[in-house]
């Protein structure tokens, strides 16, 4: 099951300076996007998320990109912390048609913030 | 901030006994969630539950799983005659409502031996 890829398992940025997390995905369904942080021994910790009304949402460091044309979305994280060292998780679901908004990952991408 | 709470946070079984997981979502959340990682592997939906009953569940949830909300607080996950491939982080999730994230409790680890 292929529906959302996260083609980089891992990025390393400087501290103070962007990171920039990728997702793709090939359902064009899908019209709610979320991404999660999660630390080793954690459940996944709920970031920022962008309805497919919308081409931006920004919540403080973190903003979120959507380029439904292309079907992808980024996580911009400025200035990236060394805190920020997680795994990202992108998730997509399809709510239209009173669906129960079930999750669909891509497989993560490991960022480590370095000092 | 109110979260997911689940437990066990580990859980050793023998191959064929039955186990029982167990996650309380945030109080005022009307939608539940049981999602499952094995090792190296994404997370991938098991099971939704609304208004006390399954609203989905995927192929893998099949007859050796059930879930329930036995109150009005708790909502479980059993696993009826536990097999080698079940060992996974099970995950529970809760949502509000519409267009609200899914919020996750920190997961339970089963090895099944």
């Amino acid at each position: 099951d292929q529906q959302v890829k996260q083609n980089s398992p891992s990025l390393s940025v400087q501290e103070g300076r962007i990171s920039i997390l990728n997702c793709d995905y090939t359902n064009s369904m899908f019209d709610y996007f979320l991404w999660y942080k999660k630390y080793p021994a954690e459940g996944p910790t709920f970031l920022i998320s962008i309805s497919s009304i919308k081409d931006k949402n920004e919540d403080g460091r973190f903003t979120v990109f959507l380029n439904k044309s292309a079907k992808h979305l980024s996580l911009h994280i400025v200035p990236s912390q060394p805190g920020d060292s997680a795994v990202y998780f992108c998730a997509a679901s399809a709510n239209g048609g009173g669906s129960n908004y079930k999750l669909t990952f891509g497989k993560g991408t490991l960022l480590t913030v370095n000092p | 901030e109110p979260e997911v709470t689940q437990t066990p946070s580990h859980q050793v079984t023998q191959m064929g006994q039955e186990v029982i997981l167990r996650c309380v979502p945030i109080s005022n959340h009307l939608y539940f969630y049981w999602y499952r990682q094995i090792l190296g592997q994404k997370v991938e939906f098991l099971v939704s539950f609304y208004n006390n009953e399954i609203s989905e569940k995927s192929e893998i949830f099949d007859d050796q799983f059930s879930v329930e909300r036995p109150d009005g607080s708790n909502f479980t996950l059993k696993i009826r005659s536990t097999k080698l491939e079940d060992s996974a982080m099970y995950f529970c999730a809760s949502r509000r409502g519409s267009n609200q994230p899914q919020h996750f409790g920190d997961g339970t680890r089963l090895s099944i031996l």
